[in-house]
Protein backbone atom coordinates (compact mmCIF):
# COMPACT_ATOMS: atom_id res chain seq x y z
CA UNK A 1 0.00 0.00 0.00
CA UNK A 2 1.15 3.04 -1.68
CA UNK A 3 0.94 6.37 1.17
CA UNK A 4 1.82 10.08 1.31
CA UNK A 5 2.52 12.28 4.12
CA UNK A 6 3.58 15.98 3.59
CA UNK A 7 5.00 18.07 6.41
CA UNK A 8 6.47 21.26 7.27
CA UNK A 9 5.53 24.83 9.01
CA UNK A 10 1.52 26.06 8.63
CA UNK A 11 2.19 29.42 8.47
CA UNK A 12 5.45 31.37 7.11
CA UNK A 13 6.03 35.26 6.37
CA UNK A 14 6.12 36.67 3.20
CA UNK A 15 9.90 36.51 1.63
CA UNK A 16 10.62 33.62 3.62
CA UNK A 17 11.43 30.29 2.17
CA UNK A 18 9.10 27.66 2.89
CA UNK A 19 10.03 24.47 3.14
CA UNK A 20 7.84 20.69 2.79
CA UNK A 21 9.07 17.46 3.08
CA UNK A 22 6.69 14.53 1.53
CA UNK A 23 7.37 11.22 3.30
CA UNK A 24 6.38 7.99 1.74
CA UNK A 25 6.16 4.61 1.93
CA UNK A 26 5.13 0.88 0.03
CA UNK A 27 7.88 2.60 -3.36
CA UNK A 28 10.96 3.24 -3.89
CA UNK A 29 12.13 6.42 -5.43
CA UNK A 30 15.24 4.32 -6.98
CA UNK A 31 12.55 2.06 -9.09
CA UNK A 32 12.79 2.56 -12.95
CA UNK A 33 10.13 5.06 -14.17
CA UNK A 34 9.02 6.10 -10.63
CA UNK A 35 8.30 9.90 -9.61
CA UNK A 36 6.92 12.06 -7.11
CA UNK A 37 5.39 15.65 -7.48
CA UNK A 38 4.40 18.33 -5.89
CA UNK A 39 0.80 19.88 -6.56
CA UNK A 40 -0.86 22.81 -4.42
CA UNK A 41 -4.46 24.59 -4.02
CA UNK A 42 -4.94 27.40 -2.86
CA UNK A 43 -8.64 27.98 -0.75
CA UNK A 44 -11.51 27.28 -2.97
CA UNK A 45 -9.30 27.52 -5.98
CA UNK A 46 -8.22 24.76 -8.69
CA UNK A 47 -5.23 22.61 -8.70
CA UNK A 48 -1.66 23.63 -9.59
CA UNK A 49 1.21 21.26 -10.86
CA UNK A 50 4.68 22.70 -9.02
CA UNK A 51 7.48 20.18 -9.86
CA UNK A 52 8.50 16.92 -9.96
CA UNK A 53 11.37 14.49 -8.93
CA UNK A 54 12.18 10.78 -10.89
CA UNK A 55 14.25 7.84 -10.03
CA UNK A 56 16.82 9.08 -11.99
CA UNK A 57 17.48 12.58 -10.05
CA UNK A 58 15.21 14.19 -13.11
CA UNK A 59 13.63 17.07 -12.28
CA UNK A 60 11.03 19.04 -13.74
CA UNK A 61 9.56 22.88 -12.51
CA UNK A 62 6.60 24.45 -13.49
CA UNK A 63 8.01 27.14 -15.54
CA UNK A 64 6.03 30.02 -14.10
CA UNK A 65 7.85 29.01 -10.61
CA UNK A 66 10.66 27.66 -11.82
CA UNK A 67 12.60 30.53 -10.47
CA UNK A 68 11.64 30.28 -7.08
CA UNK A 69 11.13 26.13 -6.39
CA UNK A 70 13.84 23.15 -5.58
CA UNK A 71 12.96 19.62 -5.26
CA UNK A 72 15.00 17.17 -3.67
CA UNK A 73 15.16 13.26 -3.26
CA UNK A 74 16.42 11.05 -0.23
CA UNK A 75 15.78 8.07 -1.30
CA UNK A 76 17.59 6.23 2.09
CA UNK A 77 15.03 8.26 4.10
CA UNK A 78 12.23 8.10 1.34
CA UNK A 79 11.43 11.57 1.67
CA UNK A 80 11.34 14.30 -1.02
CA UNK A 81 11.76 18.01 -0.18
CA UNK A 82 10.02 21.11 -2.26
CA UNK A 83 11.66 24.67 -1.26
CA UNK A 84 10.01 27.33 -2.50
CA UNK A 85 11.16 30.75 -2.05
CA UNK A 86 10.40 34.56 -1.45
CA UNK A 87 6.67 33.30 -0.04
CA UNK A 88 4.09 35.84 -1.00
CA UNK A 89 0.29 35.25 0.55
CA UNK A 90 -0.70 34.66 -3.01
CA UNK A 91 1.29 31.30 -1.99
CA UNK A 92 -1.64 30.20 0.51
CA UNK A 93 -2.47 26.98 -0.31
CA UNK A 94 -2.87 23.32 0.66
CA UNK A 95 0.70 21.76 -0.61
CA UNK A 96 -0.09 18.15 -1.39
CA UNK A 97 2.72 15.74 -2.91
CA UNK A 98 1.84 12.40 -4.92
CA UNK A 99 2.96 9.45 -6.09
CA UNK A 100 3.66 9.60 -10.22
CA UNK A 101 4.17 6.19 -11.74
CA UNK A 102 3.68 8.10 -15.49
CA UNK A 103 2.70 11.60 -16.26
CA UNK A 104 -0.01 11.31 -13.25
CA UNK A 105 -0.29 11.60 -10.32
CA UNK A 106 -1.67 9.01 -7.46
CA UNK A 107 -2.23 8.24 -4.82
CA UNK A 108 -1.78 11.63 -3.17
CA UNK A 109 -0.98 13.08 0.51
CA UNK A 110 -3.50 14.13 2.50
CA UNK A 111 -2.23 17.76 2.31
CA UNK A 112 -0.71 20.17 4.25
CA UNK A 113 -2.18 24.01 4.26
CA UNK A 114 0.28 26.52 4.51
CA UNK A 115 -0.42 29.93 5.25
CA UNK A 116 1.89 33.10 3.77
CA UNK A 117 1.33 36.10 6.62
CA UNK A 118 3.07 38.57 8.69
CA UNK B 1 0.84 27.60 -20.47
CA UNK B 2 -3.05 28.11 -20.28
CA UNK B 3 -5.52 25.44 -17.84
CA UNK B 4 -7.74 23.33 -19.41
CA UNK B 5 -11.26 24.58 -19.89
CA UNK B 6 -13.77 22.68 -17.96
CA UNK B 7 -17.47 23.58 -17.35
CA UNK B 8 -18.08 24.89 -13.84
CA UNK B 9 -20.76 22.67 -13.12
CA UNK B 10 -22.75 19.29 -13.89
CA UNK B 11 -25.20 18.43 -12.62
CA UNK B 12 -27.62 14.27 -12.90
CA UNK B 13 -30.24 12.66 -10.78
CA UNK B 14 -29.37 9.16 -9.51
CA UNK B 15 -28.91 6.16 -12.03
CA UNK B 16 -28.56 9.24 -14.80
CA UNK B 17 -24.97 9.26 -16.71
CA UNK B 18 -22.88 12.48 -16.87
CA UNK B 19 -20.46 13.97 -18.68
CA UNK B 20 -17.50 16.19 -17.65
CA UNK B 21 -15.53 17.79 -20.59
CA UNK B 22 -12.07 19.06 -20.61
CA UNK B 23 -10.53 21.24 -23.41
CA UNK B 24 -7.25 22.15 -24.34
CA UNK B 25 -5.41 22.55 -27.43
CA UNK B 26 -3.01 20.72 -29.57
CA UNK B 27 -0.27 21.55 -27.42
CA UNK B 28 -1.33 19.44 -24.84
CA UNK B 29 -4.84 17.46 -24.76
CA UNK B 30 -4.64 16.86 -28.80
CA UNK B 31 -0.71 15.91 -28.61
CA UNK B 32 -0.14 12.99 -26.07
CA UNK B 33 -2.57 9.99 -24.61
CA UNK B 34 -1.47 11.38 -21.02
CA UNK B 35 -4.86 12.91 -19.72
CA UNK B 36 -6.23 11.83 -16.55
CA UNK B 37 -8.76 12.66 -14.29
CA UNK B 38 -8.97 13.42 -10.47
CA UNK B 39 -12.10 13.49 -7.96
CA UNK B 40 -12.47 15.55 -4.90
CA UNK B 41 -14.20 15.63 -2.05
CA UNK B 42 -15.26 18.60 -0.04
CA UNK B 43 -12.12 18.81 2.81
CA UNK B 44 -10.20 15.55 0.72
CA UNK B 45 -6.94 14.96 -1.34
CA UNK B 46 -7.58 14.44 -5.11
CA UNK B 47 -7.89 10.81 -6.10
CA UNK B 48 -6.98 9.13 -9.57
CA UNK B 49 -9.67 8.20 -11.37
CA UNK B 50 -8.80 7.73 -15.00
CA UNK B 51 -5.11 8.19 -16.57
CA UNK B 52 -3.58 8.11 -20.20
CA UNK B 53 -7.08 9.02 -21.31
CA UNK B 54 -9.08 5.92 -20.57
CA UNK B 55 -7.67 3.90 -17.75
CA UNK B 56 -8.83 2.88 -14.25
CA UNK B 57 -6.95 2.53 -11.54
CA UNK B 58 -7.31 -0.56 -9.39
CA UNK B 59 -10.40 -0.13 -7.15
CA UNK B 60 -12.01 2.25 -9.30
CA UNK B 61 -15.70 1.74 -10.01
CA UNK B 62 -16.41 0.80 -13.69
CA UNK B 63 -19.10 3.59 -14.08
CA UNK B 64 -16.00 6.20 -14.82
CA UNK B 65 -14.68 6.03 -18.12
CA UNK B 66 -12.50 8.16 -20.41
CA UNK B 67 -12.56 9.37 -23.67
CA UNK B 68 -10.83 12.00 -26.07
CA UNK B 69 -11.19 13.67 -29.54
CA UNK B 70 -8.84 16.02 -30.95
CA UNK B 71 -8.13 18.59 -28.01
CA UNK B 72 -11.17 17.78 -25.78
CA UNK B 73 -10.93 14.65 -22.82
CA UNK B 74 -14.50 13.85 -21.47
CA UNK B 75 -14.88 12.27 -18.28
CA UNK B 76 -18.27 9.77 -18.18
CA UNK B 77 -19.48 8.39 -15.06
CA UNK B 78 -22.69 6.10 -15.42
CA UNK B 79 -25.10 5.24 -12.97
CA UNK B 80 -24.67 8.26 -10.80
CA UNK B 81 -24.54 7.73 -7.23
CA UNK B 82 -24.63 10.00 -4.28
CA UNK B 83 -21.52 9.47 -3.19
CA UNK B 84 -20.21 10.39 -6.76
CA UNK B 85 -20.71 14.20 -5.64
CA UNK B 86 -17.45 15.70 -5.73
CA UNK B 87 -15.26 18.18 -7.82
CA UNK B 88 -13.13 17.02 -10.59
CA UNK B 89 -10.16 17.82 -12.27
CA UNK B 90 -8.47 17.19 -15.28
CA UNK B 91 -4.94 17.19 -16.06
CA UNK B 92 -2.61 16.76 -19.12
CA UNK B 93 0.64 16.95 -20.28
CA UNK B 94 1.79 19.93 -22.42
CA UNK B 95 5.31 19.15 -22.93
CA UNK B 96 6.19 20.32 -26.74
CA UNK B 97 9.26 23.06 -25.94
CA UNK B 98 8.85 22.89 -22.22
CA UNK B 99 7.80 20.10 -19.64
CA UNK B 100 4.55 21.23 -18.46
CA UNK B 101 1.86 19.33 -16.29
CA UNK B 102 -1.62 20.97 -16.76
CA UNK B 103 -4.78 21.32 -14.65
CA UNK B 104 -8.19 22.41 -15.78
CA UNK B 105 -10.36 24.38 -13.51
CA UNK B 106 -12.54 22.27 -12.22
CA UNK B 107 -15.60 20.89 -11.88
CA UNK B 108 -18.85 20.74 -9.48
CA UNK B 109 -21.22 18.12 -9.89
CA UNK B 110 -24.23 17.78 -7.64
CA UNK B 111 -26.01 14.65 -8.08
CA UNK B 112 -29.25 16.00 -7.51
Amino acid sequence: QITLKESGPTLVKPTQTLTLTCTFSGFSLSTSGVGVGWIRQPPGKALEWLALIYWDDDKRYSPSLKSRLTITKDTSKNQVVLTMTNMDPVDTATYYCAHSPGLWFGPWGQGTLVTVSS
Amino acid sequence: QSALTQPASVSGSPGQSITISCTGTSSDVGSYNLVSWYQQHPGKAPKLMIYEVSKRPSGVSNRFSGSKSGNTASLTISGLQAEDEADYYCCSYAGSSTFYVVFGGGTKLTVL
